[in-house]
């Protein structure tokens, strides 16, 4: 089955304590991307890659980092959260064909004390 | 960036058409449009897309204005299923690099 898997789903954390949320997409997709949702701001981009070793910034790219090593793996790091990153998650992928649609995840809900 | 504009909530009766707006006056000519529905905290799910022709799939019809400035997403015979966020997205770009703008969505409600 074509997906997006996100791991954790859930995870409560604390300040400072780097985390890393995984994302993979078994569709062979170029195209991969990252959004937070917070409530009253829709989603919002943090970073996309698209392709291995091709990443850019999104809208909201402040404290958060990303690698794409492998072209099914598109990882999103946190090295020192802090509470105001505290939101809802979303993993998207696409194919690198210029008008198809992003596939999601079915997110990571994170919250920093 | 272009930038899309909804109305925040929309009701709308069982079995009847919902037709949800969306504003995109600063689209590009390759911008392209597309449309999700997000049912509680779930994964966007993909409705529609188009570039400047109405398209129409299983799930709904998209009616894109002339000048491109404008939008409409059309669910023919709404059901309590329905109910969600419907996001309408413009990608903005070239084929080389491209990012998605979600708009702040339309909170739709099918009535019994």
């Amino acid at each position: 089955e074509a997906q997006v898997t996100q791991n954790p789903r859930y995870l409560i954390t604390v300040t400072g304590k780097k985390l890393t949320v995984t994302c993979s997409q078994n569709m062979n997709h170029e195209y991969m991307s990252w959004y937070r949702q917070d409530p009253g701001l829709g989603l919002r981009q943090i970073y996309y890659s698209m392709n291995v070793e091709v990443t850019d910034k999104g809208d909201v790219p402040e404290g958060y980092k990303v690698s794409r090593k492998e072209k099914r793996n598109f990882p999103l790091i946190l090295e020192s959260p802090s509470p105001n990153q505290t939101s809802l998650y979303f993993c998207a992928s696409s194919s690198g064909r210029m008008n198809q649609p992003q596939h999601f995840g079915d997110g990571t809900r994170l919250s920093i004390l | 960036d272009a930038k899309t504009t909804q109305p925040p909530s929309m009701d709308c009766a069982e079995g009847r058409a919902a037709n949800l707006p969306c504003n995109h006056s600063t689209i590009s000519g390759n911008e392209y449009v597309y449309w999700y529905r997000q049912i509680h905290s779930q994964g966007p799910q993909y409705i529609i897309h188009g570039l400047k022709n109405n398209e129409t799939n299983e799930m709904a019809s998209l009616i894109i204005t002339e000048d491109r400035k404008s939008s409409t997403l059309i669910l023919p015979h709404a059901t309590l299923r329905d109910t969600a966020v419907y996001y309408c997205i413009v990608r903005v770009g070239t084929s080389g690099t491209y990012k998605y703008i979600f708009g702040t969505g339309t909170r739709l409600k099918v009535l019994a």
